[in-house]
């Protein structure tokens, strides 16, 4: 399967400023997905980032808040910007393991993110 | 809407113990994934579940789907403290959109 290097792993920032989380994969994939965890809760799929076009967005998430990056195959980039406390949360990339026929998806190790 | 409902959302078990953790879903899908995490950790992917009738064993886990009931379980053999941590189930009903359970958090004790 897939290995995602992902960072930071851990940040405190002051509300109002952004934060860039990078994910780095092995291999190269066509799509890539941004999750939050928030503290207690499951996982909420924020978008998906393919290389060469726009993020798709799912409900409750914009652009203009969390704009993501895809330069290539390999790489991508989330911000999370002008942040406030509600933004404390575990963001993690995933990837699908195709390799062989399908299969699961892998996480990178998450950022664990506090707004102050 | 899928909505993809884990039950229970927190289980203290005793070693040596059985139990089935249950994971239903509303939209129909014959992709289906259990992953585990540890606190502070991200999600170690434990099985593909990827056909009606599919099960899949790894040590004290196994997990079954029934497509047509929506409806997948975990079960536990003989508990251990090691065990110990949150299950999720999640749904692909295609477009690689996965649909995250609450979860399950596992308490194993002696």
């Amino acid at each position: 399967s897939a290995v995602i290097s992902q960072k930071p792993s851990r940040d405190i920032c002051q509300r109002g400023t952004s934060l860039t989380i990078q994910c780095q994969v092995d291999s190269q994939v066509t799509m890539m997905f941004w999750y939050r965890q928030q503290p207690g809760q499951s996982l909420t799929l924020i978008a998906t980032a393919n290389q060469g076009s726009e993020a798709t967005y799912e409900s409750g998430f914009v652009i203009d808040k969390f704009p993501i990056s895809r330069p290539n195959l390999t790489f991508s980039t989330l911000t999370v910007s002008n942040m406030s406390p509600e933004d404390s949360s575990i963001y993690l990339c995933s990837v699908e393991d195709s390799v062989g026929g399908p299969g699961g998806y892998t996480f990178g190790s998450g950022t664990r993110l506090t707004v102050v | 809407e899928l909505k993809v409902e884990q039950n229970p959302l927190f289980l203290s078990m005793q070693e040596g113990k059985n139990y089935t953790i249950y994971c239903n879903y509303s939209t129909t899908s014959d992709r289906l994934y259990w992953y585990r995490q540890d606190p502070g950790k991200s999600l170690e992917s434990l099985f593909v579940l990827l056909s009606n009738g599919a099960v899949k064993q790894e040590g004290r886990l196994m997990a079954s789907l029934d497509t047509k009931a929506r409806l997948s379980t975990l079960h536990i053999t003989a508990a251990v403290h090691d065990l110990s941590a949150t299950y999720f189930c999640a749904v692909d009903i295609g477009y690689s959109t996965l649909t995250f359970g609450k979860g399950t958090m596992l308490l194993v004790s002696p």
